[in-house]
């Protein structure tokens, strides 16, 4: 199966910006997305960026891609408390099926 | 309006019952999946359904049957439940192959 790696842990202060990192093994993905999993609560599509652009800025957040090193990043400027979550980058390959990273806590501290 | 709904949310059951969790979306979208979030959280899909055909089967032991009885819904049956079934199941769906996937909130499965 695909491999999709990120890092584990970000504690990160209101106001700041934080910036999560995920490396990704497919280069024929088509899509790759960044999820949201608050505590006890589902998976929150947040953003995704189509495979041929290399950056995407949707209100406070912005996605990178870098293709050549198959690395994703998402950085959330100005945190919130309510940033508290999970995020799990995402690729999409094969019978249109998404592999996930093992996800990146973000602790906001107020 | 919820557009990937699942029920039950919580359910908390015995090694060895059958159980089933349902999942419903009223988005139109022609595919529908079950994903598994094991206690590390990591997610990992097991099924795939296309306008009621099943198109992926990842691997999954045989207890675990779905079920999609038109496109709008899947179902997931799981049989002689075992411990290490304890996860959480979301649903999703999308319209179709390189769309983007929605997913439910959800289900919690605790196996005592």
């Amino acid at each position: 199966g695909e491999d999709v790696e990120q890092s584990l842990f970000l504690s990160v202060r209101e106001g700041d910006s934080s910036v999560i990192n995920c490396t990704y093994t497919d280069s024929s993905s088509t899509y790759l997305y960044w999820y949201k999993q608050e505590p006890g609560a589902g998976l929150q599509l947040l953003t995704y960026i189509f495979s041929n652009m290399d950056m995407k800025q949707d209100q406070r957040l912005t996605v990178l891609l870098n293709k050549k090193d198959k690395h994703l990043s998402l950085r959330i400027a100005d945190t919130q408390t309510g940033d508290s979550a999970i995020y799990f980058c995402a690729e999409l390959y094969g019978n249109n099926r998404l592999a996930f990273g093992k996800g990146n806590q973000v602790v906001v501290i107020p | 309006d919820t557009a990937v709904s699942q029920t039950p949310k919580y359910l908390v059951t015995q090694m060895g019952n059958d159980k089933s969790i349902k999942c419903e979306q009223n988005l139109g979208h022609d595919t529908m999946y079950w994903y598994k979030q094991d206690s590390k959280k990591f997610l990992k899909i097991m099924f795939s359904y296309n306008n009621k055909e099943l198109i992926i089967n990842e691997t999954v032991p045989n207890r675990f049957s779905p079920k999609s009885p038109d496109k709008a819904h899947l179902n997931l049956h799981i049989n002689s439940l075992e411990l290490g079934d304890s996860a959480v199941y979301f649903c999703a769906s999308s319209p179709g192959p390189g769309n983007t996937i929605y997913f439910g909130e959800g289900s919690w499965l605790t196996v005592v």
